[in-house]
């Protein structure tokens, strides 16, 4: 069975700009959830959906938005582009959200350069 | 809030060795999972090993073992038996409602 999936792998953008990363979860997974991981620091929470509704907000600027479409694959766009957006953007996926019982499965990120 | 610290940045082992990750957590949760994920160069971050707050029984997959003390708001990983393969940067994690909260990390180095 496929695992999570991201695209694009790698990415260059310069200050101002426009940005929108894809995830595609595990087969059966109902929950998405973005993740950015700045160079030498862990991973900092983003957003979780669940059933395409938006279940948490991180501590993150309104540049950052997201959404998940009906067969559950989900978007993260951030606006606006900033130096310090610069980083490691992973997907996670998990059967249902708001529940460690059901652990998140992470796909292999896709790493944004701000120039 | 949650926090979570891991206090060793880099822990070095030889191959067939044992090496402990520390890890201490804050949460006012009285109901809640904790994670060990592994990252490697490769990027993808893997679940190693979960441990749930009220079993007090410590979680044990293959040559990883933690030591859960919950008054102490400790979570520790054991490798045993260290292999080339184990080396990365660990991260503990502690879940609140789907909300994982990641400490900075420890980046595991084996030697031959």
């Amino acid at each position: 069975d496929a695992g999570v999936t991201q695209s694009p792998t790698h990415l260059i953008k310069t200050r101002g700009q426009h940005v929108t990363l894809r995830c595609s979860p595990i087969s059966g997974h109902k929950s998405v959830s973005w993740y950015q991981q700045v160079l030498g620091q862990g991973p900092q929470f983003i957003f979780q959906y669940y059933e395409k509704e938006e279940r948490g907000r991180g501590n993150f600027p309104d540049r950052f938005s997201a959404r998940q479409f009906p067969n559950y694959s989900s978007e993260l766009n951030v606006n606006a582009l900033l130096l310090g957006d610069s980083a490691l953007y992973l997907c996670a996926s998990s059967l249902v959200g708001g529940s460690g019982n059901q652990p998140q499965h992470f796909g292999d990120g896709t790493r944004l350069s701000i120039l | 809030a949650q926090t979570v610290t891991q206090s060793q940045p880099e822990m070095s082992v030889q191959e067939a060795e044992t090496v402990t990750l520390s890890c201490t957590y804050d949460t006012s949760e009285s109901d809640y999972y904790l994670f060990w994920y592994k990252q490697p160069p490769s990027r993808q971050m893997i679940l190693v090993i979960r441990q749930e707050a009220y079993k007090q029984q410590n979680a044990t997959e293959n040559r990883f073992s933690v030591n859960f003390q919950k008054a102490a708001k400790s979570f520790s990983l054991k490798i045993s038996d260290s292999q080339l393969g184990d080396a990365a940067m660990y991260f503990c994690a502690s879940d609140s409602w789907g909300k994982l909260q990641f400490g900075a990390g420890t980046q595991v180095v084996v030697t031959p």
